[in-house]
């Protein structure tokens, strides 16, 4: 079955700073994976897509990700964080077989200025 | 334009009531879906629709039935409310290409109903 760990419930980092998002799955072929952002009060709003080619992707807000086979994850990245990037951030995995999504627990960000 | 809408953007309503919750997209996509955020921020999806069909149907009360007049639409209909059904309700769509084996297409999300059964 496939599935999404986010290992970071809460993250809090400086304006300024960079960031690193965990996400790791498990599906035996190869995924389809996706990071959202979820402002308060907000839906959802893809950030950026793998589903084949080069594992490193842009999105846009300047977040990239990278696809690692061998480790099973798809880390999100910003090298400046900027205050309003605070929000939960949600990765998923989706499959080329069955119309279906799954969620990671997502990862709440917090900005210090 | 709004691509994905959703109504009402909050309800209040007490257990043991009937309600609905109205989905539309404006973005000529063939799949439409419903997900369920629990307090806690997680995300079940709930059913998806492909052309007016239902594809998958997760483990949801009986209670829970989506109503699709046609393609752009994809409404909840909500049974007998239970507090534990207080959530936030979440409708989205997606565009996907049979002929290139994707599915589940990047998904482009409502803006949220948050439901609350007192």
């Amino acid at each position: 079955a496939q599935s999404v760990t986010q290992p970071d419930i809460h993250i809090t980092v400086s304006e300024g700073a960079s960031l690193e998002l965990r996400c790791n799955y498990s599906y035996g072929a190869t995924p389809y994976l996706f990071w959202y952002v979820q402002s308060p009060g907000q839906g959802l709003q893809l950030l950026l897509k793998y589903f084949s080619g080069d594992t490193l992707v842009q999105g846009i807000k300047g977040f990239e990700a990278e696809f690692k086979r061998s480790q099973s994850s798809f880390n999100l990245r910003k090298p400046s964080v900027h205050w309003s990037d605070a929000a939960e951030y949600f990765c998923a995995v989706s499959t080329s077989v069955t119309y279906n999504y799954f969620f990671g627990f997502g990862t709440r960000l917090k900005v210090l200025a | 334009d709004t691509a994905v809408s959703q109504t009402p953007k909050y309800l209040v309503t007490q257990m043991g009531n009937d309600k609905s919750i109205k989905c539309e997209q404006n973005l000529g996509h063939d799949t439409m879906y419903w997900y369920k955020q629990d307090s806690k921020k997680f995300l079940k999806i709930m059913f998806s629709y492909n052309n007016k069909e239902l594809i998958i149907n997760e483990t949801v009360p009986n209670r829970f039935s989506p109503k699709s007049p046609d393609k752009a639409h994809l409404n909840l209909h909500i049974n007998s409310l239970e507090l534990g059904d207080s959530a936030v309700y979440f409708c989205a769509s997606s565009q996907d290409y049979p002929l290139l084996g994707l599915s589940s297409y990047e998904q482009y999300f409502g803006p949220g109903t948050r439901l609350t059964v007192t």
